[in-house]
């Protein structure tokens, strides 16, 4: 099965630009997630999804960063305006909706803003 | 509100040696526990799980865990490591329940390098 596909890999940036993640989880899993990894830092959740619809939203800057996952498949994570705070890696997750399995997470998409 | 810690930032081993990666969490029930592993430029990958039954979970690459209750543990093991166990050790505790799948904690992780 295929996995959890992120792009771009890689983004550089100047703070105040604004840039864009997109986020395509495995078919048929119904909860994706977006998780905010600085450097030396373990992941940390900015948004949940279940479907299309937000189930957990609390740790995402709402000033600056928005996410949408229309149709209930793909999903985008956009931040504007950048700061320079905001350089990390950025990781997408799946999950289907059956307690017990876990997650699968992208490859990710490291952020540098300068 | 749960939290996980794992106390040590990086850690060196010979290949060959045994390994043993500390985590502790707090949680207010039972807790899901997991273990990820992370290459450099790679996303996190599942080493293993704890749900409930046997507290010793054996996972992927000869890594296993042991969920200890009253200690609050969750620690790694391997007993002889390889220099492609080279990577960053994450513990994550998640409270996973009928209604489907929730959020991840993460510790800050463990770096593990591995002497020749």
């Amino acid at each position: 099965e295929a996995g959890v596909a992120q792009s771009p890999r890689y983004k550089i940036i100047e703070k105040r630009q604004s840039v864009a993640f997109w986020c395509n989880p495995i078919s048929g899993h119904a909860t994706l997630y977006w998780y905010q990894q600085i450097l030396g830092q373990g992941p940390k959740l900015l948004i949940q999804f279940q479907n299309n619809g937000v189930v957990d939203d609390s740790q995402l800057p709402k000033d600056r960063f928005s996410a949408e996952r229309l149709k209930g498949v793909d999903s985008t994570l956009k931040i504007q305006p950048a700061k320079l705070e905001d350089s990390a890696v950025y990781l997408c997750a799946s999950s289907p909706t059956v307690a017990g399995d876990g997650y699968t997470f992208g490859s990710g998409t490291r952020l540098t803003v300068v | 509100a749960q939290s996980v810690t794992q106390p040590d930032i990086h850690i060196t081993v010979s290949e060959g040696a045994s390994l043993e990666l500390r985590c502790n969490y707090s949680y207010g029930a039972t807790p899901y526990l997991f273990w990820y592993v992370q290459s450099p430029g790679q996303g996190l990958q599942l080493l293993l799980k704890y749900f409930s039954g046997d507290t010793l979970v054996q996972g992927i690459k000869g890594f296993e865990a042991e969920f200890k209750r009253s200690q609050s543990s969750f620690n790694l093991r391997k007993p002889s490591v390889h220099w492609s166990d080279a990577a960053e050790y994450f513990c994550a505790v998640g409270p996973l329940g009928i209604q489907g799948a929730q959020k991840l904690v993460f510790g800050q992780g463990t770096r593990l390098t591995i002497n020749p």
